[in-house]
């Protein structure tokens, strides 16, 4: 089983509207969690840490559920830009070594 | 100009060739990473460092070996190049955020390498 599981999708997506996708983490003693964000054929990048409490930027909002150790991100009025490939990222108890998932594709189509 | 660069952006080898990919950072940082990607599988880290004098293996460090010549150069080195090789690799660099917290890793543009 893979440390970091995601759905591939493609996630399709109209233009306004909300999609939301989980991410299944094996590793129970893992501290931080965080979203990427990586265009194609390019560098990813920090779209958010997730916490707790369950965090928001946005139209964006992460949820951290430790019992079922899953993380979640859900984007609202969906834009052309939002297309891209979403990273999970796990880090365990040292913080400094991540973890990735395999990314979830989401193409927002007009 | 780029805080995080990496040379060459694309490379064609042949199997048994040695290849190094180089990656510069000026934003200071002294841990730096270097990890590959394969579609559908996410990144996986090869090697790490957080000090010039510091060397880690990552997940998948086997046919690589790397050099930390300065705080702001890490490169990656591939002995004797094969096929499954083939990959885009991705240098990163980070910095401590704080007790208790996770550092964010900011990427290169990545180097394509293709292993005939």
């Amino acid at each position: 089983r893979k440390e970091v599981e995601q759905d591939p999708g493609p996630f399709n997506v109209p233009e306004g509207a909300t999609v939301a996708f989980n991410c299944t983490y094996s590793n129970s003693a893992s501290q931080s969690f965080f979203w990427y964000r990586q265009d194609c054929r390019k560098e990813p990048k920090l779209l958010m840490s997730v916490y707790s409490s369950g965090n928001e930027d946005g139209r964006f909002t992460a949820q951290l559920n430790r019992a079922s150790q899953y993380i979640s991100l859900l984007i609202r009025d969906s834009k052309l830009s939002d297309s891209a490939t979403y990273l999970c990222v796990v880090s365990g108890a040292a913080g400094n070594k991540l973890t990735f998932g395999g990314g979830t594709r989401v193409l927002v189509k007009p | 100009d780029a805080d995080v660069t990496q040379t060459p952006r694309n490379r064609i080898t042949k199997t048994g060739k040695r290849i190094m990919l180089e990656c510069s950072q000026t934003k200071g940082h002294d841990r730096m990473y270097w990890y590959r990607q394969d579609p559908g599988l996410g990144l996986r880290l090869i090697y790490y460092s957080f000090d010039v004098k510091d060397i880690n293996k990552g997940e998948i460090s086997d046919g690589y070996s790397v050099s930390r010549q300065a705080q702001a150069k890490f490169s990656l080195s591939l002995e004797s190049a094969i096929p499954n090789q083939t990959a885009l690799y991705f240098c990163a660099t980070s910095a401590p955020s704080g007790r208790g917290s996770p550092d964010t890793q900011y990427f290169g543009p990545g180097t394509r390498l293709t292993v005939l």
